[in-house]
């Protein structure tokens, strides 16, 4: 099944600084990438995502990059501020047949913006 | 829209309790819910998907029998967990995907179950 790695589990950075988080997947089969903003006790939350046939999307200060052949998938947020600490997950889809699928989430990354 | 609404929101019980933990779509018909589990400081675990009146598939080292899956109808999935003990205390989500919709899942806002 599909394996996803997510790098650092911690991340600590000054406001105003840029932030970067990275996954990886293993299965060259899936095909949609999101990634989740969830703060303490409350849901996850659908802050961009990336589909296979696309390299880079962008919305705001946030963006996200793909490389297939790598299997690697990146997050970057820009001109951070206080709210975006959170803990930020990727996520893997796979197809496993007719309208079945499954998301399979990296670790998390708590992201801790310092004012 | 694509609001999904999970209920009791906390559950505080002795141990040997059963729970029902309700998910439900309120404004579109979930072809397939999601139950996860999450521990303090750690990922979305998936527990089982379960499709609208077929039984649920459950993941490797998920029992069964200790989480009851339902899902009666396109709006309603419930999670029993069943006799409940220490080891069972969690964050529990549900999600749920209707055909068309422009994300993946669509999150509750998930269950505090704690077992005394």
């Amino acid at each position: 099944g599909e394996n996803v790695e997510q790098h650092p589990s911690t991340l600590s950075v000054q406001e105003g600084d840029s932030a970067v988080i990275k996954c990886t997947y293993s299965d060259s089969a899936s095909n949609y990438f999101p990634w989740y903003k969830q703060e303490l006790g409350k849901r996850p939350q659908l802050i961009i995502d990336i589909r296979s046939n696309v390299g880079e999307k962008k919305d705001q200060r946030i963006a996200v990059t793909l490389n297939k052949t790598a299997k690697h998938f990146s997050l970057h947020i820009t001109e951070t501020q206080p709210e975006d600490s959170a803990v930020y997950f990727c996520a893997a889809l796979t197809y496993s047949g007719g309208s079945n699928y499954k998301l399979t989430f990296g670790k998390g990354t708590l992201l801790t913006v310092n004012p | 829209g694509a609001v999904v609404s999970q209920h009791p929101s906390r559950v505080i019980c002795k141990s040997g309790t059963s729970v029902k933990i309700e998910c439900r779509s309120l404004d579109f018909q979930a072809t397939t819910m999601f139950w996860y589990r999450q521990f303090p400081k750690k990922s979305l675990m998936l527990m089982a998907t379960s499709n609208e009146g077929s039984k649920a598939t459950y993941e490797q080292g998920v029992e069964k029998d200790k989480f009851l899956i339902n899902h009666a109808s396109l709006t309603l999935s419930t999670l029993t967990v069943t006799s409940a003990h220490p080891e069972d205390s969690s964050f529990y989500i549900c999600s749920a995907w209707t055909r068309g919709s422009n994300q993946p899942q669509h999150f509750g806002d998930g269950t505090r179950l704690s077992i005394l």
